[in-house]
């Protein structure tokens, strides 16, 4: 069964360095979203991909984040300086076109020490 | 920012009772969906209700909608231990998904 790829499972890292997390979706999904989810929250929306381009990257914290999907597929998150606030869930979740569902990967819990 | 509400936060059950749980959201959407997320895991989708729909049903799952008033209910019957996991709605517009808070259910044996 198609699932989406993320990898790494767990990071901890310390502050002020950097961290980058992958999601491979699943294959023939056009679009690609990033969700923080902090604990006993739901997710919250980072970006959005349609293809390579990006579509709503209104909530992505610009000055330490960055996220790209250069061909259209895989895409990475990266975060640098981390800083404390950063531990929390990522989750990245494709869908196909339509009035669908999205797919979720297992995610990366980040811990900033 | 978080588009929707779920309530209750928590909830605690007995196996083979039913749960409630309800989900209020703000924008206009196509449809309205459920997740499931046990601990620590990624989000699994229930079901999808489309916004002309009012009522849904999938094995012990029964979703409702109401685009007046902008909620939905998931009810689950006869709960067992395996259903204890955090459920989310997720408001679709077509472009993106808006999640709720959650609702922790836990469901004791």
């Amino acid at each position: 069964e198609a699932e989406v790829a993320q990898s790494p499972r767990y990071k901890i890292t310390e502050k002020s360095q950097a961290v980058a997390f992958w999601c491979d979706p699943i294959s023939g999904h056009a679009t690609l979203y990033w969700y923080r989810q902090i604990l006993g929250q739901g997710p919250e929306l980072l970006v959005q991909f349609q293809d390579e381009s990006v579509v709503d990257d209104s909530q992505l914290p610009k000055d330490r984040f960055s996220a790209e999907r250069l061909k259209g597929v895989d895409s990475t998150l990266k975060i640098q300086p981390a800083e404390l606030g950063d531990s929390a869930m990522y989750l990245c979740a494709s869908s196909a076109p339509g009035d669908t569902e999205a797919f979720f990967g297992q995610g990366t819990r980040l811990t900033v020490v | 920012s978080q588009q929707g509400e779920e309530d209750p936060q928590a909830l605690s059950i007995q196996e083979g009772e039913n749960a409630t749980m309800n989900c209020s959201y703000k924008t206009s959407i196509n449809n309205l969906q459920w997740y499931r997320q046990n601990s620590g895991r990624g989000l699994v989708h229930l079901i999808l209700i489309r916004s002309n729909e009012r009522e849904k049903h999938s094995g012990r799952l029964r979703v409702t909608l109401d685009t007046s008033k902008k909620s939905s209910s998931l009810l689950i019957t006869a709960s067992r231990a395996a259903d204890t996991a955090s459920y989310f709605c997720a408001a679709n517009t077509g472009n993106q998904f808006y999640f709720g808070t959650g609702t922790s259910l836990t469901v004791i044996p």
